[in-house]
């Protein structure tokens, strides 16, 4: 069965540094998402793409964060000073239909 | 706003049922998940309810959903060591379009031997 696949699984970063995180949706997908979870917490949502753009953002996704889907296949988001309270895991997620498809995180460590 | 709330722990002994409740915000939610996390780990979609049923049964796992108290509930049958996990339940509000998912707060279920 086709996955959504995350790398890396796990990124290290110094505060400030800007950082990727990458997404390969499955591929006859058509909506893309990115959520983020913070350790203990609940999984909250970021962003939302469909057709080459941004569909919905939440409050969390401030102008440090950008998305792209550069290639038609790969789906990126990137943070680009990252602070502290950046580190989370981040999930991706595609969908044709029903229900969404997450990949299995990339956890973001920020130092 | 859109908080879907959860209890937050619940432990039952191995063998017995679960029951894992949920209340969500948006009545026009069209579709409700459950998914399971395990430490470290991704999110496991688990079953999922289409708003135009009450009920939905899959193996060990019975979803029952009230619309009118916006209350959705996870019933785990003859519940094992290995679903000790932290349970999510979310919805898809239609007031925004775009399917994103709005997930409760999480139930972490402990089951003991």
């Amino acid at each position: 069965e086709p996955e959504v696949t995350q790398t890396p699984s796990h990124q290290v970063t110094q505060m400030g540094q800007e950082v990727i995180l990458r997404c390969v949706p499955i591929s006859n997908h058509l909506y893309f998402y990115w959520y983020r979870q913070i350790l203990g917490q609940k999984v909250e949502f970021l962003v939302s793409f469909y057709n080459n753009e941004i569909s919905e953002k939440s409050e969390i996704f401030d102008d440090q964060f950008s998305v792209e889907r550069p290639d038609g296949s790969n789906f990126t988001l990137k943070i680009r000073s990252t602070k502290l309270e950046d580190s989370a895991m981040y999930f991706c997620a595609s969908r044709l239909n029903q229900p969404q498809h997450f990949g299995d995180g990339t956890r973001l460590s920020i130092l | 706003g859109e908080d879907v709330e959860q209890s937050l722990f619940l432990s039952v002994r191995e063998g017995d049922s679960s029951v894992i409740n949920c209340t969500y915000t948006d009545s026009s939610s069209t579709y409700l998940y459950w998914y399971k996390q395990e430490p470290g780990a991704g999110l496991q979609l688990l079953t999922y309810i289409f708003s135009n049923m009450d009920m939905k049964q899959d193996q060990r796992l019975t979803v029952l959903l009230n619309k009118k108290d916006k209350h959705l509930s996870l019933r785990i049958a003859d519940t094992q060591t290995g679903d000790s996990a932290i349970y999510f339940c979310a919805e898809t509000p239609t007031t925004s379009g775009t399917y994103k998912y709005i997930f409760g707060t999480g139930t972490r279920l402990k089951v003991l031997a």
